[in-house]
C-alpha cells in the first residue's frame, strides 16, 4: 500500500507564484529526504531533515519536518523556470540503512 | 566523488528477450545499491537492494533478477522481458557526507518493450 502520501500530483504556475508540495506519513519517521527530477533527469538529492520541528532554506526553497516526524513540506518562494520539474519526498523509517519510501511526486510547471 | 555509470542510456527490445543493464560505482567502497524503476510519469519504486557482494535483497516479487558480482557492480537482468518491464531503471547509492545521508542516482536508462 501507499506508505507516503504526497500532494498534490501537478501543479501549475505562473513565474513568480509560490509553490507547495506536502508529504505525509502514517508513521513516525527517522528522517525525510526530498529529491528533485528535471524532465528527461534522473532525481537529485536536494536535503535531509532529521529533527522535529527543522526548518531548513535553500535560496528560495523551505523545507520543513513536522513536530511527530509523520509530515514534511517544500516550499518555493518566486518560482523561477528554473524550478521545473517532480519533486519528490522520501521517507526513512529508519529499519533498513537506505531503504526510503517514495512519494509519487509533485510536478511542477511554471509558466513563463 | 560518489559517481554512478550506467548504460545504455536507451535500449528498445522486443516481449521475451533477454535484458541485462549494468551500474558500476566509484568513491567509497562497499556501498549500498539500489536498483530502482520508474514507469512513465509515475514515481520511484524500489525493485532490488544489496549491501555487499552476493547479498541482494528483492523488494517486488517479479521476472526481473539482480546480482552483485563485484563490490562497485550491480547488475539487473530478466530472461524473458515483458511489456511491462518498460520504464526507466535507476541505479543508485546510498551514502553519508558529514551528517548527512542520501542517495545517488545514475542518469538512468529508459527501457522500451515492444
Amino acid at each position: 500500500g501507499q506508505q507516503v502520501m504526497q500532494i498534490p500530483q501537478y501543479q501549475h504556475v505562473q513565474e513568480g507564484e509560490d509553490f507547495t508540495t506536502y508529504c505525509n506519513s502514517s508513521t513516525t519517521l527517522s528522517n525525510i529526504q526530498w529529491y528533485k527530477q528535471r524532465p528527461g533527469g534522473h532525481p537529485v538529492f536536494l536535503i535531509q531533515l532529521v529533527k522535529s520541528g527543522e526548518v531548513k532554506k535553500q535560496k528560495r526553497l523551505t523545507f520543513q519536518f513536522g513536530e511527530a516526524k509523520k509530515n514534511s513540506s517544500l516550499h518555493i518562494t518566486a518560482t523561477q523556470t528554473t524550478d521545473v520539474g517532480t519533486y519528490f519526498c522520501a521517507a526513512d523509517r529508519g529499519s533498513t540503512l537506505g531503504r526510503l519510501y517514495f512519494g509519487r511526486g509533485t510536478q511542477l510547471t511554471v509558466w513563463p | 566523488s560518489q559517481t554512478i555509470h550506467q548504460w545504455p542510456a536507451t535500449l528498445v527490445q522486443p516481449v521475451g528477450s533477454p535484458l541485462s543493464l549494468e551500474c558500476t560505482v566509484e568513491g567509497t567502497s562497499n556501498p549500498n545499491l539500489y536498483w530502482y524503476r520508474q514507469a512513465a510519469g509515475r514515481g520511484l519504486q524500489l525493485l532490488f537492494y544489496s549491501i555487499g557482494i552476493d547479498q541482494i535483497s528483492s523488494e517486488v516479487p517479479q521476472n526481473l533478477s539482480a546480482s552483485r558480482p563485484q563490490d562497485r557492480q550491480f547488475i539487473l537482468s530478466s530472461k524473458k522481458l515483458l511489456l511491462s518491464d518498460s520504464g526507466f531503471y535507476l541505479c543508485a547509492r546510498y551514502d553519508r557526507t558529514g551528517v548527512i545521508w542520501g542517495y545517488t542516482f545514475g542518469s538512468g536508462t529508459r527501457l522500451t518493450v515492444v
